[in-house]
């Protein structure tokens, strides 16, 4: 079993639409909680960072952790076709990061 | 964030041959740096872990005589992979670790095509 799980998609919703991202893993020693987004051919680059369960905002952008059940989610509200791209969860394990596989993502004008 | 570079941005090589990437730390010092490699559509995959003035720490499965990684400066590590071959052609990307949390900082990445 992966440490992390993560669907690779593609997952294709039209702009404005709701999109829910999500992640689980296995190791209960996680403590921090990354999504990165990354374009074609770029180097990934951080979106959202959280430390502990709950809910944290930026923007259109919803990060949810839920330690009890190793779950991790991103919520992307009033999407964009330039939020298209792939969106990695990402968690620490001893000072390096697991990252998932990666969810595709592509907004349909 | 940190900025960081990555040089070249692409490179295409023949079977045999020595290809460097250097991975920069554009706007402050970095003791440790961190290479991944990231084959198409799948995630990053840490390859070493690049320590200012001493040796890399590799992950298992991955061959140090082949990928020589240098940390020659608080702000460049080079990776060199020795004797190319197809099956390393990839994505290498490297990242910079924040000196008070957990994130990390990726270089725009280096696609490298053996041919």
């Amino acid at each position: 079993q992966k440490e992390v799980e993560q669907d690779p998609g593609p997952l294709s919703v039209p702009e404005g639409a709701i999109v829910s991202l999500n992640c689980t893993y296995s190791n209960s020693a996680f403590q921090y909680f990354m999504w990165y987004r990354q374009y074609s051919r770029k180097g990934p680059e951080l979106l959202m960072y959280t430390y502990s369960s709950g809910n944290k905002e930026d923007g259109r952008f919803t990060a949810q952790v839920d330690k009890s059940s190793k779950y991790i989610s991103l919520f992307i509200r009033d999407s964009q076709p330039s939020d298209s791209a792939t969106y990695l969860c990402a968690m620490n394990s001893a000072s390096k990061i697991i990252f998932g596989s990666g969810t595709r993502l592509s907004i349909r004008p | 964030g940190a900025v960081v570079s990555q040089h070249p941005s692409w490179v295409i090589c023949k079977s045999g041959t020595s290809v460097k990437i250097e991975c920069r730390s554009l706007d402050f010092q970095a003791t440790t740096m961190f290479w991944y490699r990231q084959f198409p559509k799948q995630s990053l995959m840490l390859m070493a872990t690049s320590n200012e003035g001493s040796k890399a720490t590799y992950e298992q499965g991955v061959e140090k005589d082949k990928f020589l990684i240098n940390h020659a400066s608080l702000t460049l590590s080079t990776l060199t992979v020795t004797s190319a071959h197809p099956e390393d052609s990839s994505f290498y990307i490297c990242s910079v670790p924040a000196a008070t949390n957990n994130e990390q900082f990726f270089g725009p990445g280096t696609r490298l095509t053996v041919l």
